[in-house]
């Protein structure tokens, strides 16, 4: 069964600090993955995708996420944590040869100053 | 552009009362979706559909019906609400369904079945 696994609740950062939001993946043929976050009372917002080639994605607001075959993971990081990078974080895979995604239950991040 | 929009924002319904939420979107897109979001449960597919006059089950359909009369609008509809059905509903939009495309979300339904 093809599956995405977020497997911490919250993370807690301060400001400045980097940050990682781990995500761990179970999928059928090739994986392609995102990263959506969510602020308070908002829909989700696209940060970044993995299709292929270089493991390492940058995608919107300084995040970037490195894809790892071998451990099946795909987590977000960012060098230096903002404030205003609060919000819940979800990982999703697409569902394979559907147009389906499937995502995880969601990471909240919680930057402090 | 006004992207993804939904329509109501909130709504509270009294058990057995029936309603539509709307997703209308002006990205021409082919493919939208209907997601509901629960606390713990991250989001999870109801319905979608890969085209005009076209729609198709996700992983929780029951209780709920969708259509896509017109390619700019995606309605889903509850015939009888449930207190279960109380959650978060998003529509989402994708271009195409080749090679992995960005799903754009709109800004979310908020429902309260009481």
């Amino acid at each position: 069964a093809q599956s995405v696994a977020q497997p911490e609740d919250q993370v807690n950062v301060a400001e400045g600090n980097p940050l990682t939001v781990k995500c761990t993946y179970s999928v059928s043929g090739n994986p392609y993955l995102f990263w959506y976050v969510q602020y308070p009372n908002r829909g989700l917002q696209f940060l970044l995708k993995y299709i292929t080639g270089d493991n390492l994605v940058k995608g919107s607001y300084g995040f970037e996420a490195e894809f790892n075959k071998s451990q099946t993971s795909f987590h977000l990081k960012k060098p230096s944590a903002l404030v205003s990078d609060s919000a819940l974080y979800f990982c999703a895979v697409r569902k394979f040869n559907t147009d389906k995604l499937i995502f995880g239950t969601g990471t909240r991040l919680q930057v402090f100053p | 552009n006004a992207g993804v929009t939904q329509t109501p924002k909130f709504r509270v319904l009294k058990t057995g009362q029936s309603m539509t939420l709307l997703c209308a979107q002006d990205m021409n897109h082919e493919y939208m979706y209907w997601y509901r979001q629960d606390p713990g449960m991250g989001l999870r597919l109801i319905h979608y559909s890969v085209g005009e006059g076209t729609t198709a089950k996700g992983e929780v359909p029951d209780g709920y019906n969708v259509s896509r009369l017109k390619k700019q609008n995606f309605l889903l509809g509850l015939e009888s609400a449930a207190p279960s059905q109380t959650s978060v509903y998003f529509c989402a939009v994708a271009r195409t369904g080749g090679e992995p495309d960005t799903q754009y979300f709109g800004p979310g339904t908020r429902l309260t079945v009481l």
